[in-house]
């Protein structure tokens, strides 16, 4: 199971913030990050903890190994106010998402 | 660039199966390291994987839904199907096809289902 916290962060535009994963068990660095815009797709932001995916920029951050994992972003813009999931791919079947973090302007 | 496009039925009556297809375009189903998932996604809730499938056809399923869904391949058609049978309210989703390395890092547009009679 993938705990995520909290629930809802509310964050002013430039100011930086950190988002939490906690997995039961441990999944080593095997977490994934996605964003989701309202409306759209989910996007891979980090993979195997601290990896940044293709085009991600260099404000997003992914740490942690074992049960316990963040994700920080340094200076938010405006197209950052999203919702954050993790993900783990250590121990599957299934695939476990997190219950997802969501990101609003203050 | 690869693409996956869901196609399928919009609207399922309950107990009935609902059936989607997932296009891969701009490169082969059959690349190796990847497997074929579908994902899916209540309104105004979070992902919920549904299960993958690798392109020699072995398959891997959320065992809350294993006794209901089937997913297979169509190497020649370089396209794969998602079939949930004994559909509810409660199954009411956008569904998503999506490439994993174990991560998920190619994912299609999504096409919303809807069970009611």
């Amino acid at each position: 199971v993938m705990t995520q916290s909290p629930a809802t962060l509310s964050v002013s535009p430039g100011e930086g913030v950190t988002l939490s994963c906690r997995a039961s068990q441990s999944v080593n660095n095997r977490l994934a990050w996605y964003q989701q815009r309202p409306g759209q797709v989910p996007r891979l932001l980090i993979y195997d903890a601290s990896t940044r995916a293709t085009g991600i920029p260099d404000r997003f951050s992914g740490r942690g190994s074992g049960t316990e994992f963040t994700l920080t972003i340094s200076s938010l813009q405006s197209e950052d106010f999203a919702v954050y999931y993790c993900q783990q791919y250590n121990n599957w079947p299934p695939y476990s998402f997190g219950q997802g973090t969501k990101l609003e302007i203050k | 660039q690869l693409q996956l496009q869901e196609s399928g039925s919009g609207l399922v009556k309950p107990s009935q199966t609902l059936s989607l297809t997932c296009a891969v375009s701009g490169g082969s189903i059959s690349m190796s390291g990847y497997s074929w998932n579908w994902v899916r996604q209540a309104p105004g809730k979070g992902l919920e994987w549904i299960g993958q499938i690798y392109h020699v056809g072995n398959t891997n399923y959320n065992p809350s839904l294993a006794s209901r869904v089937t997913i297979s391949v169509d190497r020649s058609r370089n396209q794969f199907s998602l079939k949930l049978t004994s559909v509810t309210a409660a199954d009411t989703a956008v569904y998503y096809c999506a490439r994993d390395a174990g991560y998920l890092d190619l994912w299609g547009r999504g096409t919303l289902v809807s069970v009611s009679s």
